[in-house]
């Protein structure tokens, strides 16, 4: 089954303490992307990739890394995880740099830092 | 930057009815615009994508338009079912250097009610 596969689903951890929240597809695609998604403020880009070692900002990239080290994987990566970075994160991707095709969305990864 | 207003924030409608959501954008220079939709506690699910070059596309129920020069589309649900209800979002991608850059509007929250 083609798909956006995050991990964890459910994450609380303590400031400071660096996380990472994994994400895979399956499809080949070319594009992935993160997003956060708060009450009020709705989803913003965080990071993203058009290829294997193509990284870019979006909205909010302070405080957060990304790697593409592989096409399958976009690992989201908190060095210092702050209470401002509790949210709701999803990461998608997208065949052709992501900008002909739709976007698949995995099922998001909630972090609460305390 | 880019701005996406969605409007309205919130529709209730009994079931059956023909409704339209809004989408504006305020930069006209885009490379296509999506519409998605997000069921609670759900990743996000595209539903229909336009490029620039498009009016409008079509997919059962729904069909969405395009007017870069006014910077709206619509989504327009046809004989609304309760299992229509969800959140619906739209996102512009932009020309230029930035492409891969995705700005989402805050979404309509949709219920239909039997």
């Amino acid at each position: 089954e083609a798909q956006v596969t995050q991990n964890p689903r459910y994450l609380i951890t303590v400031t400071g303490k660096k996380l990472t929240v994994t994400c895979s597809q399956n499809m080949n695609h070319e594009y992935m992307s993160w997003y956060r998604q708060d009450p009020g403020l709705g989803l913003r880009q965080i990071y993203y990739s058009m290829n294997v070692e193509v990284t870019d900002k979006g909205d909010v990239p302070e405080g957060y890394k990304v790697s593409r080290k592989e096409k399958r994987n976009f690992p989201l990566i908190l060095e210092s995880p702050s209470p401002n970075q509790t949210s709701l994160y999803f990461c998608a991707s997208s065949d052709r740099t992501g900008v002909d095709s739709p976007l698949h969305f995995g099922n998001g990864t909630r972090l609460t830092v305390t | 930057k880019q701005e996406v207003t969605q409007i309205p924030a919130a529709l209730s409608v009994p079931e059956g009815e023909n409704l339209v959501l809004n989408c504006s954008f305020t930069d006209s220079a885009i490379y296509n615009l999506q519409w998605f939709r997000q069921d609670p506690g759900k990743g996000l699910t595209s539903l229909l994508l336009i490029q620039s070059s498009q009016r409008e596309q079509t997919s059962g129920r729904l069909n969405a338009s395009l007017d870069k020069s006014s910077g709206r589309s619509t989504l327009y649900i046809a004989a609304s079912q309760p299992g229509d209800s969800a959140t619906y979002l739209c996102a512009v991608i932009l020309r230029g250097s930035t492409l891969g850059r995705l700005y989402f509007g805050r979404g309509t929250q949709l219920t239909v009610w039997p």
